[in-house]
């Protein structure tokens, strides 16, 4: 229940494609999902993150999609560019946990290449 | 960038050897993890830190210890390293806790190969 499955584990597009990354959970009390970028050789920095009172969210060419209802929420990469090639993770919290059960509950990354 | 510094960067050991990374911080920040990255596996926590001398157990914490003495150093011990434990290790740290949504800073990894 604590598990969050990412998928695609990897994903090759076109540079102007639309990757799409899915995620999903079982443990309903989660509230909060960052999304994680990290460059090869780098450790991971936080892209954006979403809460569940908002359906989507946006920063520049990407965007957090949320369903509740499905428990599952996506990162979509408008106009992707070369550079955005990395990899990608997912995760999951609660506020509604204290100490270790509280942390973040990371997805297994997908590793998202953009060909020029 | 987050003022996080790990030491070494890469360390090639034995079976049996114990290993200590060092992460060694400037911002202040009382949160400090400690995490492993294995391919197909993602990020994993191994302990983590809410303040001096204040430590947890993350998910895969058999097999590792950790000290924290001082705001800015966490440290990850490894007493008889074991090839399963070849890895890349991050260190991370963040203002608030990960349950308030506290955004992690991460260092750049130590990579650690146990023969």
């Amino acid at each position: 229940q604590q598990q969050v499955k990412q998928s695609p584990q990897s994903l090759i597009v076109q540079k102007g494609g639309i990757p799409i990354i899915n995620c999903a959970y079982e443990n309903t009390a989660f509230d909060y999902f960052p999304w994680y970028q990290q460059f090869p050789g780098k450790g991971p920095a936080l892209l954006i993150a979403i809460r569940p009172d908002v359906s989507e969210k946006k920063e520049g060419r990407f965007t957090i999609s949320f369903n509740k209802s499905a428990k599952q929420f996506s990162l979509h990469i408008m106009d992707s560019q070369p550079g955005d090639s990395a990899t990608y993770f997912c995760a999951a919290s609660s506020m509604n946990y204290g100490g270790s059960q509280g942390n973040l509950i990371f997805g297994k990354g997908t590793k998202l290449s953009v060909k020029p | 960038d987050a003022g996080i510094t790990q030491s070494p960067r890469h360390k090639v050991t034995e079976t049996g050897t114990p290993v200590t990374l060092r992460c060694h911080q400037t911002e202040n920040h009382r949160y400090m993890y400690w995490y492993r990255q294995d391919p197909g596996h993602g990020l994993r926590l191994i302990h983590y830190s809410y303040g001096v001398k204040d430590t947890d157990k993350g998910e895969v914490s058999d097999g590792y210890s950790v000290s924290r003495s001082k705001t800015e150093d966490f440290l990850l011990t490894l007493e008889s390293a074991t090839s399963s434990q070849t890895s890349v290790y991050f260190c991370a740290i963040s203002e608030f806790g990960q349950d308030f949504g506290g955004e992690l800073f991460f260092g750049e990894g130590s990579r650690l190969t146990v023969l």
